[in-house]
């Protein structure tokens, strides 16, 4: 059974960073691309940054770009989202999620989610 | 960027009823377009994949249709587990975005 574990959430001032991390288990955690997907509470959802499952390829939504680096350590099986600079507006629960292709390069569609960790800039 | 455009926004409805969502691209993006249900307090649930493929484990009453720019989501007969909110999202640009949402609710 696919399980994704996120930690890390919690209080920040702005300008200030957290890291998160995700803890996967029951697949080939390097088979896959792995993505952090935010929502603000009551609100909708926006892709936030993605990672092949080499870790070669990363991708960012701008309004996070050249602050957030998302990173995976393949023996940990575990994927990170380390957040610098934050801001009010990065006020969200944070979801890591499992892409549904085996050896995709670009997320196709996240079939399987973890819990969420809540991240509040204030 | 790619803009996904939902509608509507809500919708009432009561079980059985047959319900359908739709959804728009700001340019074509073939049939790169999922769905995923959402209860509240709960993470997304993937439904449908690459326009009109059921994920393993979805009831058949939902189904999925077209491509380029404009998509349907239908559910054939609304079950009370399926009162919940419906995103779009599209696969097609480096970064999957999705729409706003669409909350179903009980008429």
């Amino acid at each position: 059974e696919v399980q994704l574990v996120e930690s890390g959430g919690g209080l920040v001032q702005p300008g200030g960073s957290l890291r998160l991390s995700c803890a996967a288990s029951g697949f080939t955690f390097s088979s896959y691309v792995m993505s952090w997907v935010r929502q603000v509470p009551g609100k909708g959802l926006e892709w936030v940054s993605a990672i092949s499952g080499s870790g070669a390829r990363t991708d960012y939504a701008d309004s996070v770009k050249g602050r957030f680096t998302i990173s995976r350590d393949t023996s940990k099986k575990t994927l990170y989202l380390q957040m610098n600079s934050l801001r009010g507006e990065d006020t969200a629960l944070y979801y890591c999620a499992k892409d549904r292709r085996r050896w995709g390069n670009s997320p196709e569609g996240a079939d399987s989610w973890g819990q969420g960790t809540l991240v509040t800039v204030s | 960027d790619i803009q996904m455009t939902q509608s509507p926004s809500s919708l009432s409805a009561s079980v059985g009823d047959r319900v359908t969502i739709t959804c728009r691209a700001s340019q074509s993006i073939g049939r790169y377009l999922n769905w995923y249900l959402q209860k509240p307090g709960k993470a997304p649930k993937l439904l449908i994949y690459d326009a009109s493929n059921l994920q393993s484990g979805v009831p058949s009453r939902f189904s999925g249709s077209g491509s380029g720019t404009d998509f349907t989501l239908t559910i054939s007969s609304l079950q009370a587990e399926d009162f919940a909110t419906y995103y779009c999202q599209q696969s097609y640009g480096t970064l999957g975005t999705f729409g706003q949402g669409t909350k179903v609710e009980t008429k």
